[in-house]
């Protein structure tokens, strides 16, 4: 049982490419999130899904897209980098229904630094 | 969202009870307040929590005022791995996290 597998580890884009995180769970949570982390700061939402086929912004949605077509997959699409989506991002999945007692499982982050 | 509250850092001596403050006094009587910590650059890991009656796990254990405006995490022996930044968190739809308590456990 793997959790939540969050790919790649690292990367670096130039401004102005697009990347695809990937967060794959096994866990067959039906919530999925997507969260950014800057240097010293704490973590910011910015999409979540409910299941599979529903997704809703969060708190800093602006230049990200997403997806969710399994219940096992919530990719993040960067379609235009930008040096302020430099961060590390967290993908955090939860069995929980919506507004329930929540407790998030989160992966290990992919750090993107854009250039 | 329900705001809280936390100071930014604190210290503890190893082997003493660390006890991590958190205010939320917009919250309302169905949130619950939730304990996360995050360990260097890690993803964050659930601690624990509550809604209205004091709890207890093996990590750590969560008191909350009876008017439910402030709470306590208290790890009861603190050792140099409980070194991390601490978040109290009030659900009003998904988890949003503040910048939480850095916590320094010295030895």
């Amino acid at each position: 049982n793997a959790g939540v597998t969050q790919t790649p580890k690292f990367r670096i884009l130039k401004i102005g490419q697009s990347m695809t995180l990937q967060c794959a769970q096994d866990m067959n949570h039906n919530y999925m999130y997507w969260y950014r982390q800057d240097p010293g700061m704490g973590l910011k939402l910015i999409y979540y899904s409910v299941g599979a086929g529903i997704t809703d912004k969060g708190e800093v949605p602006n230049g990200y897209n997403v997806s969710r077509s399994t219940t096992e997959d919530f990719p993040l699409r960067l379609e235009l980098a930008a040096p302020s989506q430099t961060s590390v991002y967290f993908c955090a999945t939860t069995p929980g229904r919506y507004g329930a007692p929540v407790t998030l499982h989160f992966g290990n982050g992919t750090r993107l630094t854009v250039t | 969202d329900a705001k809280t509250t936390q100071p930014p850092s604190m210290d503890c001596a190893e082997g003493r009870a660390a006890n991590l403050p958190c205010n939320h006094s917009t919250i309302s009587g169905n949130e619950y307040v939730y304990w996360y910590r995050q360990i260097h650059s890690q993803g964050p890991q659930y601690i624990i929590h509550g809604l209205k009656n004091n709890e207890t796990n093996e990590m750590a254990s969560l008191i909350i005022t009876e008017d439910r405006k402030s709470s306590t995490l208290i790890l009861p022996h603190a050792t140099l791995r409980d070194t991390a930044v601490y978040y109290c968190i009030v659900l009003r739809g998904a988890l949003n996290f503040g910048k939480g308590t850095s916590l320094l456990v010295t030895p």
